[in-house]
């Protein structure tokens, strides 16, 4: 069964500071794969999200992932982090084609300290 | 915002109550899901329709009984709960066919049954 792990449960920085959460998932076929933020109280919403191509995606605000298919991972990065990036992180996989199930990671509390 | 509209977004209800929770969306989507977070815990997948059928059922407990009327709507009917249903009812939709399709989540459902 698929199944996504974030190791990160609860981060706490500084602004400015550099920001990499981890996402590995087990799969071993194409996988469709997302970044997905949720700010207290609000919905989630998606970062960025990789299909094929470039393995190196840009999302909004400022992040970033990237794909390294032999580690099974899908890193979230941030050079520079600020107050209004704390929310809770989520990563999620699709499975191939024609799959509707979206499976999510356990999240990653983030917390920026002014 | 989010394109996923759904109502009430907060509902408290006995547990010999029937109520409902409702989700439209207007993007031209053909499939629509039903997931269910609670606190500090990823969203987890409950149903998902497809072209207005029902598509994957996750082994959802029957007082959850989900309607699709048409292509821009979907319901979950609620009767029977048992206060560890509280939690945060999230529609979302995407669109269908080949791989690489996005799922859009509205602002969720808060439900305390009581």
């Amino acid at each position: 069964a698929q199944s996504v792990s974030q190791h990160n449960h609860h981060v706490i920085l500084s602004e400015a500071a550099s920001l990499e959460l981890g996402c590995n998932y087990s799969y071993g076929g194409t996988v469709n794969l997302f970044w997905y933020v949720q700010y207290p109280g609000q919905h989630l919403q998606l970062l960025l999200k990789y299909f094929s191509g470039d393995p190196l995606v840009k999302g909004i605000k400022g992040f970033e992932a990237e794909f390294i298919k032999s580690k099974f991972s899908f890193n979230l990065r941030k050079p520079s982090v600020q107050w209004s990036d704390t929310a809770e992180y989520f990563c999620a996989v699709n499975a191939g084609s024609g799959t509707y199930k979206y499976i999510f990671g356990t999240g990653t509390r983030l917390k920026v300290l002014a | 915002d989010t394109e996923v509209t759904q109502t009430p977004k907060h509902l408290v209800m006995g547990m010999t109550n029937k109520k409902s929770l409702k989700c439209e969306q207007h993007m031209g989507h053909r499939a629509m899901y039903w997931y269910k977070q609670k606190a500090k815990k990823p969203p987890e997948l409950m149903f998902v329709y497809s072209y207005e059928k029902l598509s994957i059922n996750e082994s959802v407990p029957s007082r959850f009984s989900p309607e699709c009327p048409n292509s821009s709507l979907l319901n979950l009917h609620l009767h029977a709960l048992q206060p560890e249903d509280s939690a945060l009812y999230l529609c979302a939709s995407s669109q269908t066919g080949s791989s690489g399709n996005t799922i859009y989540f509205g602002e969720g459902s808060w439900l305390t049954v009581v």
